[in-house]
């Protein structure tokens, strides 16, 4: 098994741009798709980006996803940050056996 | 999208059995490839996976740290899957969440449910 490491927290103004990355111990990044969630307090998690870097309908396009193979991580990068973006952020991928790994989640601040 | 509901007891007491139910609509669990799981979140903390099955082939898989407790079923009847984690303590306090992965397509997530372990 392998985990998915994130930073703790990060911050950023508003109108800036962040990103998360979501790096995995063993294995691949490539082996195996990457979810990102948002989740806002009292709410369940919703998906931002799946199977690496599709958007679902509804989200804005100011969040893509992306993996990086020479660091093996996945990234969540979201531009032009506002206010509301302020929530914890999941990074989730597979092993071999279809279990799912979470990352430890990232606390995104933003002043 | 799928829409998931979990439902259950609110409230479970120590060494008891926690039992959950999600059922779904807008689509059938017995669609071949598609994934459906649980996962819990304890107060303040991150997501943890419990288990996930796939209907087609009957494939269970399980959070080893959880395994010798917990038991994933499903009912096409009634187009819902649960799950039953035994010998509760008040470490598997959490809000649970089911939910389902898609091949091509956006997970969907219930909106979970609360279970407090106390006597």
């Amino acid at each position: 098994n392998f985990m998915l490491t994130q930073p703790h927290s990060v911050s950023e103004s508003p109108g800036k741009t962040v990103t998360i990355s979501c790096t995995r111990s063993s294995g691949s990044i490539a082996n195996n798709y990457v979810q990102w969630y948002q989740q806002r307090p009292g709410s369940p998690p919703t998906t931002l980006i799946y199977e690496d870097n599709q958007r679902p309908s509804g989200v804005p396009d100011r969040f893509s996803g992306s993996i990086d193979s020479s660091s093996n991580s996945a990234s969540l990068t979201i531009s032009g940050l506002k206010t509301e973006d302020e929530a914890d952020y999941y990074c989730q991928s597979y092993d071999s056996s279809n279990s799912w790994v979470f990352g430890g989640g990232t606390k995104l601040t933003v002043l | 999208h799928l829409q998931l509901q979990e439902s259950g007891p609110g409230l479970v007491k120590p060494s008891e059995t926690l039992s959950l139910t999600c059922t779904v609509s807008g689509g059938s669990i017995s669609t071949s490839s598609y994934c459906w799981g649980w996962i819990r979140q304890p107060p303040g903390k991150g997501l943890e996976w419990i288990a996930s099955m796939f209907y087609s082939g009957s494939t269970y898989s399980y959070n080893p740290s959880l395994r010798s407790r917990v038991t994933v079923s499903e009912d096409t009847s009634k187009n819902q899957f649960s799950l039953k984690l035994s010998s509760v303590t008040a470490a598997d306090t959490a809000v649970y969440y089911c939910a389902v992965d898609k091949p091509m397509a956006q997970p969907d997530w219930g909106q979970g449910t609360l279970v407090a372990v106390s006597s």
